[in-house]
């Protein structure tokens, strides 16, 4: 069945960096656009970032943009955030979720916690 | 970019009620709108695309209606493992946003 499962995240200092990974199974891995989005305790989700199924169409949101970056290798099937000049609001579960537009499977997430 | 309110912030109903929750987008969305469920300590599930399509294996307890700015999703009966937080989304421009949430919780 269609796995997604992220790793990487962890407590890190304001300024700090992480490298999030999502690694998936059970579906061509190629055939599929990946998505980024965060849920910081106790709140809401939003979206963060987007890539296509070749890496070649690329989309942030405007709090992440310039520091956070998203890549893919189809041959490993993974996608990964790469999270520069982090911010304590930063701070939440990150999920990988699969679909172009609509979030149609999900991973369980990891948490990034940013605090000095 | 596009402003999702969900309303109300939490719905209290008794289980087998019917619960009729609201997501009005800032602009038009046309029929790019999803809808999403999330038990505590579950990842988000969708159940809902282009504002009335049901995800897969979806009962048909649940409908989605509305278009342009104004849409609603529909619990005909609620059982017991309806009670969660349910999100709208738009899918109609970039960056893809999110409701704030609507928690419906037994009664």
């Amino acid at each position: 069945q269609v796995q997604l499962v992220e790793s990487g995240g962890g407590l890190v200092k304001p300024g700090g960096s992480l490298r999030l990974s999502c690694g998936a199974a059970g579906f061509p891995f190629s055939d599929y656009s990946i998505n980024w989005v965060r849920q910081a305790p106790g709140k809401g989700l939003q979206w963060v970032s987007f890539i296509n199924t070749a890496g070649t169409t690329i989309k942030y949101a405007d709090s992440v943009k310039g520091r956070f970056t998203i890549s893919r290798d189809n041959a490993k099937s993974s996608v990964d955030l790469q999270m520069d000049n982090l911010r304590v609001e930063d701070t939440a579960l990150y999920y990988c979720a699969r679909g172009e537009v609509t979030f149609e499977f999900w991973g369980r997430g990891t948490l990034v916690t940013v605090s000095s | 970019e596009i402003v999702l309110t969900q309303s109300p912030a939490t719905l209290s109903v008794s289980p087998g009620e019917r619960a009729t929750l609201s997501c009005r987008a800032s602009q038009s969305v046309s029929s790019h709108l999803a809808w999403y469920q999330q038990k505590p300590g579950q990842a988000p599930r969708l159940l809902m695309h282009d504002a009335s399509t049901r995800a897969a294996g979806l009962p048909p307890t649940f409908s989605g209606s509305g278009s342009g700015t104004d849409f609603t999703l529909t619990i005909s009966s609620l059982q017991s493992e309806d009670f969660a937080v349910y999100y709208c989304q738009q899918y109609h421009d970039w960056p893809l946003t999110f409701g704030g949430g609507t928690k419906v919780e037994i009664k």
